[in-house]
């Protein structure tokens, strides 16, 4: 299957700042990339989707002022968490749409821990 | 509104005892149900897509299959390794076009 890579794999980081996460699609083009939190035993949480070039739509309840999602190229998203606060501290997933299969490959995830 | 349901939420097998998850949807147009694997701490692993009723995939010990309100995974003599949480997740011509709609996962569990 298709390969999407994270970077950082874990951050730890202070109340305030902020951190941003790489999201890269390895051997396809992914017009469209979702980003995904996801709590304890708890299933994934769509928090947005872009397309390449584009503003990313947020789903409701999500502040776009604080996940600034950035999706320039055809390979590469970026997730920043603006002002970084604990109640941020996640499991942070990326995915790209591979359109060719029309299928979403995921990401290995992002541990962020803000103290 | 379309929306997917897994069912167990978890299952404890022993090595070699076979067993099958479900996962039931509603959804307006289906585009495609989608199958993943996810180990703890990390993102789900890409296991199957199906897109119409009567259509079946198997990879090694898993076999999917597809009606027109759920799909079962079938697990044939499980192995430790196949441990993990199975999510299933719907794409529909629908509103919400562009999202997958994720069931809550199954936790298998599986004893030597």
């Amino acid at each position: 299957g298709a390969v999407v890579s994270q970077h950082p794999s874990r951050v730890i980081c202070k109340s305030g700042t902020s951190v941003k996460i790489e999201c890269r699609s390895l051997d396809f083009q992914a017009t469209t990339m979702f980003w995904y939190r996801q709590f304890p035993k708890q299933s994934l949480m769509l928090m947005a989707t872009s397309n390449e070039g584009s503003k990313a739509t947020y789903e409701q309840g999500v502040e776009k002022d604080k996940f600034l999602i950035n999706h320039a190229s055809l390979t590469l998203s970026t997730l920043t968490v603006t002002s970084a606060h604990p109640e941020d501290s996640s499991f942070y997933i990326c995915s790209g749409r591979d359109h060719s299969t029309d299928t979403q490959y995921f990401g290995p995830g992002t541990r962020l821990t803000v103290l | 509104e379309d929306q997917v349901t897994q069912s167990p939420e978890a299952l404890r097998l022993q090595e070699g005892e076979s067993s099958s998850l479900n996962c039931s949807y509603t959804v307006s147009g289906l585009r495609g149900l989608f199958w993943y694997r996810q180990d703890p701490g990390k993102g789900p692993e890409f296991l199957f897509t199906l897109y119409s009723a009567g259509e079946e995939k198997e990879k090694e010990r898993l076999k999917a299959t597809l009606t027109k309100k759920e799909s079962f995974l079938h697990i044939t003599a499980p192995k430790p390794e196949d441990s993990a949480t199975y999510l299933c997740a719907v794409r529909g011509y629908g509103g919400a076009t562009n999202k997958l709609i994720f069931g809550t996962g199954t936790l298998l569990a599986v004893q030597p």
